[in-house]
């Protein structure tokens, strides 16, 4: 059975960082395209950012480049996304999703449950 | 940027009823890399539909998909209790991905 399970969020300041992590289980990271999508709250979904299943390619929103990071470590089948330069327009749920293939050009058919990520002084 | 535009915002049924929800791209959408989600309170989003008509594992017939190009539509030809929830369309050929803002569908 696929599950992803997001760790990692809480209140941090502005400026400030947060590692999240996405333990993956019944599959292996490596065989598939992972995201992750955010969601402000009542609001909408938005993409922030993905990794080919090879690791050698990685994607990000325009809203995020230069501030957040995407990897995983195959060894532990978790996925990351390292959120530097933290704003109060990040404070969103964030979700990882297991997309239906390796590459891009697929939609995500797995999520997590989500963890929140609140950036407030 | 491909934005995707949803209508209605709100659309209020009773079961049994059919829904229809409208998704419109701003430019076509690559290959018909359309998806479906539906999202209830509380909890992530599913996937319906992906590849504009194609249902995802487990999902009734009930729902489905059409449309290309610019133009995508989902129904729901008998509306359940459970089915309300806000659904999205998203397009993931384009990059950067996109999602438009939802239609949230209640049942009377």
């Amino acid at each position: 059975e696929v599950q992803l399970v997001e760790s990692g969020g809480g209140l941090v300041q502005p400026g400030g960082s947060l590692r999240l992590s996405c333990a993956a289980s019944g599959f292996t990271l490596s065989s598939y395209l992972m995201r992750w999508v955010r969601q402000a709250p009542g609001k909408g979904l938005e993409w922030v950012s993905s990794i080919v299943g090879g690791g050698a390619s990685t994607y990000y929103a325009d809203s995020v480049k230069g501030r957040f990071t995407i990897s995983r470590d195959i060894s532990m089948n978790t996925l990351y996304l390292q959120m530097n330069s933290l704003r109060a327009e990040d404070t969103a749920i964030y979700y990882c999703a297991k997309s239906l293939s390796e590459t891009g050009h697929s939609p995500a058919d797995y999520w997590g449950q989500g963890t929140l990520v609140t950036v407030s002084s | 940027e491909i934005l995707l535009t949803q209508s209605p915002g709100t659309l209020s049924l009773s079961p049994g009823e059919r829904a229809t929800l409208s998704c419109r791209a701003s430019q076509s959408v690559s290959s018909n890399y359309l998806a479906w989600y539906q999202q209830k309170p509380g909890q992530a989003p599913s996937l319906l539909i992906y590849g504009a008509s194609n249902r995802a594992t487990g999902i009734p017939d009930r729902f489905s998909g059409s449309g290309s190009g610019t133009d995508f539509t989902l129904t729901v030809s008998r509306l359940e209790p459970e089915d309300s929830a806000v659904y999205y369309c998203h397009q993931y050929g384009t990059s950067p991905l996109t999602f438009g803002p939802g239609t949230k569908v209640d049942i009377k």
